[in-house]
């Protein structure tokens, strides 16, 4: 059981260009998040999807699209990436009670 | 809409004495309540969880913690602090709601341990 996956581990990006990070799960759960975390502002939600084929705006959405493509992944893109995208992601994934979290993607933008 | 506060953005103990971390939350009914730890470079790890029952919650790494309704509190409490506890503390809430739960998380306490 390998959980919650996640790439890349790390990634620079110019400022307009696009990317995507990738998440899987191979627990069966149905639900999956992505969130933000920055310094002094512990973790934000940016989107979530309860169930395969839904997903809803979470906290701070601006900026970000994403894709519920089958049950075990979800993926969050930057059409545009811009400084203030600069963070590290977390995708988690849940079942009832029990929630796990993915090891992150650090993003920096310049 | 709920929230989560945690008082102290650092906190610095040293090793073999006791820790206690303070989580305050707003939410309308009772609530989920976490603790996850990061250790740096890391992602974030469940120490425990509360959802009802008894108010007094053991996790991981002898950590446990108390839910007090009178008082908003979920502190999060170890009787001797070990130096591999040095890590980033975040407590979280969560609205019921089957597998659909949403956490929101405090901004964390960051843990030191002096030897």
């Amino acid at each position: 059981n390998a959980g919650v996956t996640q790439t890349p581990k790390f990634q620079v990006l110019k400022t307009g260009q696009s990317m995507t990070l990738q998440c899987a799960q191979d627990m069966n759960h149905n639900s999956m998040y992505w969130y933000r975390q920055d310094p002094g502002m512990g973790l934000r939600l940016i989107y979530y999807s309860a169930s395969e084929g839904t997903t809803d705006k979470g906290e701070v959405p601006n900026g970000y699209n994403v894709s519920r493509l089958n049950k075990r992944e979800f993926s969050l893109r930057l059409e545009s990436a811009a400084p203030s995208q600069t963070s590290v992601y977390f995708c988690a994934s849940s079942e009832a009670q029990n929630k796990r979290f993915g090891p992150g993607t650090r993003l920096t933008v310049t | 809409a709920q929230s989560v506060t945690q008082p102290d953005i650092h906190i610095t103990v040293s090793e073999g004495a006791s820790l206690e971390l303070r989580c305050n939350y707003s939410y309308g009914a009772t609530p989920y309540l976490f603790w996850y730890v990061q250790s740096p470079g890391q992602g974030l790890q469940l120490l425990l969880k509360y959802f009802s029952g008894d108010t007094l919650v053991q996790g991981i790494k002898g950590f446990e913690a108390e839910f007090k309704r009178s008082q908003s509190s979920f502190n999060l409490r170890k009787p001797s602090v070990h130096w591999s506890d040095a890590a980033e503390y975040f407590c979280a809430v969560g609205a019921r709601g089957g597998s659909n739960y949403k956490l929101t998380f405090g901004k964390g306490t960051l843990l030191t341990v002096n030897p």
